[in-house]
């Protein structure tokens, strides 16, 4: 079974970086037939995937055109994780954030999510 | 992009009778090399996280009821609850993995009449 435990402050400050981690256990990050993702669902925007990174001999990342220019994510192979980034955050970021693995682009196991509210 | 639509937007069922939730893309989502559909389905209830039901647009998820199942190919598809229990009362995505990004329905939130 499959375990993605989310870690990261609840609130930022606008203009600054949304950065949350999602550790792994029951897979490793370097599975070479999957890939992880950040979603994350507001109730103006639903359900909005934001990227992913993946190992297929080497690292790949794909990200939304949306925060294609704010946003980094990154694998930790050390402590078998993942981090999001999401820099120069305005308060429509404000949303539910979620980590998830994903074989194919859907989505079989996801992180408990984190309210992440972007606020002065 | 891909855009996904639902309808409708909320629909109540009695218990024990059929609820139907329809998906469109904006265009298929069927690959012509497998003839497979890459479109899921998921269910999420308040303050949890999305859980799929049904992948390729047909297959159910290991440990999903039978009373869940889904059909169509290529631009439409539907998510059919056969007999509605009292726990299936939640919201139901659809979603489509046949080209980045991919991009969720509205969602269809379903309650007992």
């Amino acid at each position: 079974q499959v375990q993605l435990q989310q870690s990261g402050p609840g609130l930022v400050k606008p203009s600054q970086t949304l950065s949350l981690t999602c550790a792994i256990s029951g897979d490793n990050v370097s599975n070479n037939s999957t890939a992880w993702n950040w979603i994350r669902q507001s109730p103006s925007r639903g359900l909005e995937w934001l990227g992913r990174t993946y190992y297929r001999s080497k690292w790949y990342n794909d990200y939304a055109i949306s925060v294609k220019s704010r946003i980094t994510i990154n694998p930790d192979t050390s402590k078998n994780q993942f981090s999001l980034h999401l820099n120069s955050v305005t308060p429509e970021d404000t949303a539910v954030y979620y980590c998830a693995r994903g074989p194919g682009g859907r989505f079989d196991w996801w992180g408990q999510g984190t309210l992440v509210t972007v606020s002065s | 992009d891909i855009v996904m639509t639902q309808s409708p937007d909320s629909l109540a069922v009695s218990l024990g009778e059929r609820a139907t939730i329809n998906c469109k893309s904006s265009q298929s989502v069927l690959y012509s090399s497998n003839n497979k559909n890459y479109l899921t389905w998921y269910q999420q209830k308040p303050g949890q996280p999305p859980k799929v039901l049904i992948y390729w647009a047909s297959t159910r998820e290991s440990g999903v009821p039978d009373r869940f199942s889904g059909s169509g190919s290529g631009t439409d598809f539907t998510l059919t609850i056969s007999s509605l229990q009292a726990e299936d009362v939640a919201v139901y995505y659809c979603q489509q993995y046949y080209s980045t990004p991919f991009t969720f329905g509205p969602g269809t939130k379903v309650d007992i009449k």
